[in-house]
């Protein structure tokens, strides 16, 4: 059973071009959301949790600046600017405590930079 | 600084070994212990998981062994299975919503 959506899949990204990326969650069990970044090396790292409809934060780490909003209770938004480098976002879903705390990744959304 | 660590790097073993992936920690305050399982092209499937008060959890082919007072624990995957080739993560996390990430180990599983 799919947990989460993630859209687009992958996407080309003109240097200094921003891009846009959702989330949806499929079974409201996981309400904890968050997002991940996995680079050209293959290391993962966490960027953000939002739990509430609302929440906003922002992060920038090397080779990328981030913007998530948590819209509704199903739907979670990342924006990705001045990226200089490819990496994939992942969408992550968690529970709120014992065997529902653990946490599960979405397909994710591959970005490549032109 | 990398708060979690992976060995090996990458790892050859024939089908029906046995594949020992490790991992250590730094973070005192890490209470459970995931690991993740990575295809090409997907995104992480959670494997099997630990809690700091368990020093070894089963689940079929796979087993963790946890060291709290070493700050290491090991992946054991039994009677390996060419289907087993994929990338494995160990993961930490104090509180279950911020997992931080080893590097990586690739498996490979020779038929």
């Amino acid at each position: 059973v799919t947990l989460l959506e993630q859209n687009p899949r992958w996407r080309l990204v003109p240097r200094g071009q921003a891009v846009n990326l959702r989330c949806i969650l499929k079974n409201s069990q996981y309400p904890w959301m968050s997002w991940y970044q996995q680079d050209l090396q293959k290391q993962l790292q966490w960027l953000f949790t939002l739990r509430s409809p609302g929440d906003k934060e922002v992060k920038s780490l090397p080779g990328a600046d981030y913007l998530a909003t948590r819209v509704t209770d199903t739907e979670l938004r990342l924006q990705v600017a001045n990226m200089s480098q490819g990496r994939t976002l992942y969408c992550t879903c968690s529970g709120t405590g014992g065997a529902l705390a653990e946490q599960f990744f979405g397909p994710g959304t591959r970005l490549t930079v032109l | 600084q990398q708060q979690v660590r992976q060995s090996p790097q990458s790892l050859t073993v024939w089908e029906g070994e046995t594949a020992i992936l490790n991992c250590s920690y730094e973070d005192s305050t890490f209470n459970y212990f995931p690991w993740y399982q990575q295809f090409p092209g997907e995104g992480p499937a959670l494997l099997i998981s630990i809690s700091s008060v368990s020093d070894k959890k089963e689940d079929g082919r796979f087993t963790i062994f946890f060291n709290k007072r070493e700050k290491k624990l090991s992946l054991h995957i039994t009677d390996s299975q060419p289907g087993d080739s994929a990338t494995y993560f160990c993961a930490a996390s104090p509180n279950y919503n911020v997992l931080y990430f080893g590097s990586g180990t690739k498996l490979t599983v020779e038929p």
